[in-house]
């Protein structure tokens, strides 16, 4: 079942300015994960943040978890062009000792120069 | 290169076809993971496999059939597909260990697949 929801769907920035994009997710977790796909690629791994941490930041991405409600955003600070793609939130559940990572649908950023 | 191998990158097959998809990873990682990503839907968590042992069968039809011979190579083996099965497969592997708290995955770029 989908356990990461993304907000909004899609977003469309000057370049420069800064980019917010939300999740909320519906059952317990032991930590959230942040993910970039470019068009038809693979996804790459940005960041995660463990359910006892409030806010986590590496380069010009930050991330805040609050577990009460059950939500999580990304903040991309000064954007650039190369930022467009899709991001998604992800949840994880462990399975037989390995990780089980539940994807929302993600939300398409769009840089505009 | 992300360290995760897929191929081919692109494939058509038709309906009474069999063939097969191939991930390599080169990370020394112990988990390998199989998702398929479908337009406008969330990623759907296919095959998880832990140190080569098969520990995820997402209710995926048995048209698909998965293969971990060792750590570093994991296998989706396809035959008689349908349709609405054309989406773009990714692989992706992590690493697990004792006392488990999350790890991030490293995907391959997928195989864009395409059934006629």
């Amino acid at each position: 079942s989908q356990q990461g929801e993304e907000d909004p769907q899609a977003l469309s920035i000057q370049e420069g300015e800064n980019a917010t994009m939300n999740c909320s997710y519906k059952t317990s977790i032991n930590n959230l994960q942040w993910y970039r796909q470019n068009s038809g690629r693979g996804l790459v791994h940005l960041i995660l943040i463990r359910s006892n941490e409030r806010e986590k930041h590496s380069g010009r991405l930050r991330v805040t978890l609050d577990t009460s409600k059950k939500s999580s955003s990304l903040l991309i600070t000064a954007s650039r062009a190369a930022d467009t793609a899709s991001y998604f939130c992800a949840t994880g559940l462990p399975l037989g000792g390995a990780d089980g990572l539940t994807f929302g649908k993600g939300t398409h950023l769009i840089i505009q120069p | 290169e992300t360290g995760v191998t897929q191929t081919p990158r692109h494939l058509v097959m038709g309906m009474t076809n069999k063939k097969s998809l191939k991930c390599e990873q080169h990370l020394g990682h112990n988990a390998m993971y199989w998702y398929k990503q479908s337009a406008k839907k969330p990623l759907e968590l296919m095959f998880v496999y832990s140190l080569e042992e098969r520990v995820e069968n997402n209710s995926v039809p048995s048209r698909f059939s998965p293969e971990c011979p060792n750590s570093s190579h994991l296998f989706l083996h396809l035959h008689t597909l349908q349709p609405e099965d054309s989406a773009l497969y990714l692989c992706a592997s992590s690493q697990v260990r004792t006392g488990w708290v999350g790890y991030g995955y490293t995907f391959g770029s997928g195989t864009r697949l395409t059934v006629v």
